[in-house]
């Protein structure tokens, strides 16, 4: 069983479209993150939830906007889509809000704006 | 601002050799370091550090934190092949009741035959 997955594992899209991704775990965690890798694989947080309530939102353009409906899955809407989305987005989960030594990684999210 | 460096950028040895991967870092309210490997697809854990001087072995690799020097050492002995990867450090630094992580840019590692 996948503990945290995403979908899709592939997105190419043209500039100004609006997109989705959804991610879902299954180990029962409390907390669930979106992460961006670049292309030169430099990964930075994104957000984080806990119990579907925001707790970190680092400098992202609010063209990105993270949704958990529930503590189990965490979707990243992004809304007029710019070359330099282009981009792995992973999704992980960690136990609570200690981050430490619990947080799994889903298989990531290829992003290719065209 | 977090900020986590890694050193080198890029390395390539022989199947056999041992290698040394570097991370330091300048963090407020630092938790612990830890160190992913990533291959084609997610990170996944190789080890949390949390105190100073204490290393931590898993097979042919370990690493240990300098907490007052502030930095990490990632070693690999013996290489092989399937070492041959991305290795990511990273600080988890307290931001009130919830903590989160700062990468590094990453050593990419390649073990030739």
């Amino acid at each position: 069983d996948t503990a945290v997955s995403q979908t899709p594992k592939y997105l190419v899209t043209q500039m100004g479209n609006d997109k989705s991704i959804k991610c879902e775990q299954n180990l029962g965690h409390d907390t669930m993150y979106w992460y961006k890798q670049d292309s030169k694989k430099f990964l930075k947080i994104m957000f984080s939830y806990n119990n579907k309530e925001l707790i970190i939102n680092e400098t992202v353009p609010n063209r990105f906007s993270p949704k958990s409906p529930d503590k189990a899955h965490l979707n990243l809407h992004i809304n007029s889509l710019e070359l330099g989305d282009s981009a792995v987005y992973f999704c992980a989960s960690s136990q609570d809000l200690r981050v430490a030594d619990t947080q799994y990684f889903g298989p990531g999210t290829r992003l290719t704006v065209l | 601002e977090d900020k986590v460096v890694q050193s080198p950028l890029s390395l390539v040895v022989h199947e056999g050799d041992t290698v040394t991967l570097n991370c330091s870092y300048e963090v407020t309210n630092f938790r612990s370091l830890l160190w992913y490997k990533q291959e084609k697809k997610a990170p996944t854990f190789l080890f949390m550090l949390t105190s100073s001087g204490i290393e931590k072995k898993s097979g042919r690799l370990s690493s240990i934190l300098d907490k007052k020097e502030l930095f990490s050492i990632l070693n690999i002995t013996a290489t092989q092949t399937g070492d041959s990867a991305v290795y990511l450090c990273a600080v988890e630094a307290s931001t009130g009741t919830a903590s989160k992580l700062t990468f590094g840019t990453g050593t990419r590692l390649q073990v030739t035959l």
